[in-house]
């Protein structure tokens, strides 16, 4: 069974902190690593991928990959309010697989 | 990014029947998948929607209950049959263009089922 792991929170953060978010993963034919933005009762919005070990940056988000740990993580860096929602880690070999998703909350 | 376009956006259904959902994608792409989140759940992938052949269904899916369609590289459809409160959940569209290394998985609105 492979399964993507993440800490269901909720991750609670003030306005402007950094947002540290954490996924696991069992597969380690895994290639590719995505993190996804859910809104509450929206479809996901992906916002960063990365495929090699090593850090990916793309604005206020940044992605980090160690593929030896199995390990992918997302910073948001200066979290504002609207950055409140369910974050999925996905990996994918062929198929994606999704975690569970961690609940951050922004609070003013 | 591929724009998705999936209807209906919700809908309300008595037990028993069956509801097709359209997804609608403006370019060609190689890959179509189709995901079931239940409330408070993560995505799970139903099937991967071939295109002139037969769906792949993943573990627990069968295609009795959920057959599939994908006429085309551009449109994919999913029926839920004999429809049972549990069936209630979001359905979601994925594409993706396995072009290299472009692998990202786009989707569409979903379809808010509500089975009573």
């Amino acid at each position: 069974q492979k399964e993507v792991e993440q800490n269901s929170g909720p991750l609670s953060v003030p306005e402007g902190a950094i947002a540290s978010l954490n996924c696991t993963y069992s597969d380690r034919g895994s290639q590719s690593f995505f993190w996804y933005r859910q809104y509450s009762g929206k479809s996901p919005e992906l916002i960063m991928f990365i495929y090699s070990n090593g850090d990916k940056e793309d604005g206020r988000f940044t992605a980090q990959l160690n593929k030896a740990s199995q390990y992918v993580s997302l910073l948001i860096r200066d979290s504002q309010p609207s950055d409140s929602a369910t974050y999925l880690c996905a990996v994918r070999n062929y198929k994606l697989t999704f975690g569970k998703g961690t609940l951050l909350t922004v609070n003013p | 990014s591929a724009v998705i376009s999936q209807k209906p956006s919700r809908d309300i259904c008595q037990r028993g029947t069956s509801l097709t959902i359209q997804c609608q994608v403006d370019s060609q792409v190689t890959m179509m998948f189709w995901y079931r989140q239940q409330p408070g759940q993560s995505l799970t992938l139903i099937a991967t929607a071939n295109q002139g052949s037969e769906a792949t269904y993943e573990s627990g899916f069968v295609i009795d209950k959920f057959p599939i369609s994908r006429p085309n590289l551009t449109f994919s459809t999913l029926t839920v049959s004999n429809m049972s409160p549990e069936d209630s959940s979001i359905y979601l569209c994925s594409v993706t263009d396995l072009d290299g290394r472009n692998t990202e998985a786009f989707f569409g609105q979903g379809t808010r089922l509500t089975v009573v």
